[in-house]
């Protein structure tokens, strides 16, 4: 089983929508999680960390269920700069510092 | 404020030759980290530094692979021989010890081995 694993998409949604992307990791000793959002042919950037108690940005909102080990994004009113791969992150290995990156989920917003 | 440059940003070269690919983390990072990133596999870490010492080479494929930081604003990943498989996007990245684990990537060097 892959440590992070997310829906590869594509999702392909208007603006204006509200979109959610879910992953889910297996190392039930991670401890750290982000959301990490890579546009085309670029590269990735920390787009929001996710806390326990689920975390507000603007019009995204990160979810983390420790139970069932299990990440979510919504994004809100959805821009076509919205567009880009979304990549689920959580630590690994004991370490803050060694992310494991998810193959990412990849959004298209069409006008 | 410079973010991390790398280069070469692309890189042809034919199979058996020596590839290295160069990083300069921002200034006052403590950590750098060396990921390659394929279709197939995603964004992988193959090694990472702190404070220029390599603390985790796990990632590495295998002995054709090397990484060396011989000061605290510059690294070096080489590939000796290369081979097509090795193709893909290489990111090098910085962070700071005191931050929330974000990293800051460069803009990646893609390598293609004929």
């Amino acid at each position: 089983r892959k440590e992070v694993e997310q829906d590869p998409g594509p999702f392909n949604v208007p603006e204006g929508a509200t979109v959610a992307f879910n992953c889910t990791y297996s190392n039930s000793a991670s401890q750290s999680f982000f959301w990490y959002r890579q546009d085309c042919r670029k590269e990735p950037k920390l787009l929001m960390s996710v806390y326990s108690s689920g975390n507000e940005d603007g019009r995204f909102t990160a979810q983390l269920n420790r139970a069932s080990q299990y990440i979510s994004l919504l994004i809100r009113d959805s821009k076509l700069s919205d567009s880009a791969t979304y990549l689920c992150v959580t630590n690994s290995g004991g370490s803050n510092y060694k992310l494991t990156f998810g193959k990412g989920t990849l959004l298209t917003v069409n006008p | 404020d410079a973010g991390v440059i790398q280069s070469p940003r692309h890189e042809v070269t034919e199979m058996g030759q020596e590839v290295t690919l160069r990083c300069k983390p921002i200034s006052g990072h403590d950590y750098l980290f060396w990921y390659r990133q394929t279709m197939m596999r995603g964004l992988e870490l193959l090694i990472y530094f702190n404070n220029n010492v390599p603390i985790d080479d796990s990632g590495m494929p295998e002995d054709r692979f090397s990484a060396k930081m011989p000061n605290a604003s510059f690294s070096t990943l080489k590939i000796q021989p290369s081979e097509p498989r090795d193709s893909a996007v290489y990111f090098c990245a910085s962070s700071l010890r005191s931050g929330s684990g974000e990293q800051y990537f460069g803009p990646g060097t893609r390598l293609t081995v004929t």
